[in-house]
């Protein structure tokens, strides 16, 4: 199976600070019809996960733009440019290029 | 509004049975392929299991082979998951979900809890 990895694991920031959350994968995740099928997913506490980035850096409907992913092969990265209370969760990333899909570790975003 | 409700979640002890249900409504449910990924209390995410549309196709984790199975009844709107000879690590939150790779809206359930405890 492909291990994704994430870090940190955890990561206090600032409120209007900028936050950064490396995925990488142990396989190349291009898949054979040229997509790279790298999902990431916000998990509020208390609350089931929601897809907030699809297909490496396209975003969901309704999700702010100060979310943005980018990456390719094997490294992928989620960023928030200025972090608001509402984004406090856990983050995962997500890979469904091979079979089975598989999750990252998660990323706790909490306020300093 | 879309919905995903499970249910059938609970207590049970080692060895036991336990069949989860997924109500969906607001979407053309015969039209997505279904999952069930699970969370540990306080882990990651792991995927479970995946059928497709028609039931054509069904897929299961390692952890997870040859002891449950997955189902839908699409007149129905419902995926199931039927849960034998459960082991302590089993316990987590049973979402069901889409887990749709591309731009069409994916969707989760709120999670039904399963525990596996003596």
């Amino acid at each position: 199976d492909v291990v994704m990895t994430q870090s940190p694991l955890s990561l206090p920031v600032t409120l209007g600070q900028p936050a950064s959350i490396s995925c990488r994968s142990s396989q190349s995740l291009v898949y054979s019809d040229g997509n790279t099928y790298l999902n990431w997913f916000q998990q509020r506490p208390g609350q089931s996960p929601r897809r907030i980035i699809y297909k490496v850096s396209n975003r969901d409907s309704g999700v702010p733009d100060r979310f943005s992913g980018s990456g390719s092969g094997t490294d992928f990265t989620l960023k928030i440019s200025r972090v608001e209370a509402e984004d406090v969760g856990v983050y995962f990333c997500m890979q469904g290029t091979h079979w089975p899909p598989t999750f990252g570790q998660g990323t706790k975003v909490e306020i300093k | 509004e879309v919905q995903l409700v499970e249910s059938g979640g609970g207590l049970v002890k080692p060895g036991g049975s336990l069949r989860l249900s997924c109500a969906a409504s607001g979407f053309t449910f015969s039209n997505y392929s279904m999952t069930w990924v699970r969370q540990a209390p306080g882990k990651g995410l792991e995927w479970v299991s995946s059928i497709t549309t028609g039931s054509d196709y069904i897929y299961y984790a390692d952890s997870v082979k040859g002891r449950f199975t997955i189902s839908r009844d699409n007149a129905k709107n419902s995926l199931y998951l039927q849960m034998n000879s459960l082991r302590a690590e089993d316990t987590a939150m049973y979402y069901c979900a889409t887990l749709i790779m591309g731009p069409t809206i994916d969707y989760w359930g709120q999670g039904t809890l399963v525990t596996v405890s003596s």
